[in-house]
């Protein structure tokens, strides 16, 4: 099975500043048959099911603020907030859907204010 | 629009079974495959297995065969996760989800069903 590995664990950032959330897989992910990389970014808030934020590893869902932005490639990937708001505290998960079954996630980040 | 409804809470016993729905609308049914996750508390999404609407056919995450059954009814449009014998390792949210066929990501979740395993 595909390992991800997210870090860190948790991070606490000031309103209007940057968050960076990294996504670390035990091996590529990149599909060569369309050189998209299998990648996926969920947030997820207390109380609530998981919520699409991008596929592909950087297209984003519609309705997504485009403050969210996802890179990388092969085995390391980045979500990016380019500046935080208080509503995207969350916990913020990985997932690939290169090599199924399973479908695998990342173990969370959780994203707090400072 | 697109919803996935989920049955409620359940409390059940050590060894027993338990069996949860998630009636889907807003959607041409056939298009997309229905996906159980369940997450126990403080653990990461754990992906069980999955349906095609279609078929029936089914595959299941290996750390789940033997003990889950995934199945659906057209008529009604509507998954159903059955857990059997559970323990307390089993508690846990589980959620259903949909992937349109070849994508992989889920774009609709399930608002969730607690299930507790309790003596």
């Amino acid at each position: 099975d595909i390992v991800l590995t997210q870090s860190p664990d948790s991070l606490a950032v000031s309103l209007g500043e940057g968050a960076t959330i990294n996504c670390k897989s035990s091996q590529s992910v990149l599909d060569r048959s369309n050189n998209k990389n299998s990648l996926a970014w969920y947030q997820q808030k207390p109380g609530q099911p998981p919520k699409l934020l991008i596929h592909w590893a950087s297209t984003r869902e519609s309705g997504v603020p485009d403050r969210f932005s996802g890179s990388g490639s092969g085995t390391d990937f980045t979500l990016t907030i380019s500046s935080l708001q208080a509503e995207d505290v969350a916990v913020y998960y990985c997932q690939q859907y290169y090599k199924t079954p399973p479908h695998t996630f990342g173990q969370g980040t959780k994203l707090e204010i400072k | 629009q697109v919803q996935l409804v989920q049955s409620g809470a359940e409390v059940k016993k050590p060894g027993a079974s338990v069996k949860v729905s998630c009636k889907t609308s807003g959607y041409t049914f056939s298009e997309y495959a229905i996906h159980w996750v369940r997450q126990a508390p403080g653990q990461r999404l754990e992906w069980m297995g999955w349906i095609n609407p279609v078929s029936g056919d089914t595959r299941y995450s290996q750390q789940f065969q033997g003990t889950v059954t995934i199945t659906r009814d057209t008529s009604t449009t509507t998954g159903f996760m059955e857990l059997t014998s559970l323990t307390s390792e089993d508690t846990a949210v589980y959620y259903c989800a949909r992937d349109k066929w070849g994508t992989g990501w889920f774009d609709s979740w399930g608002q969730g069903t607690l299930v507790t395993v309790s003596s």
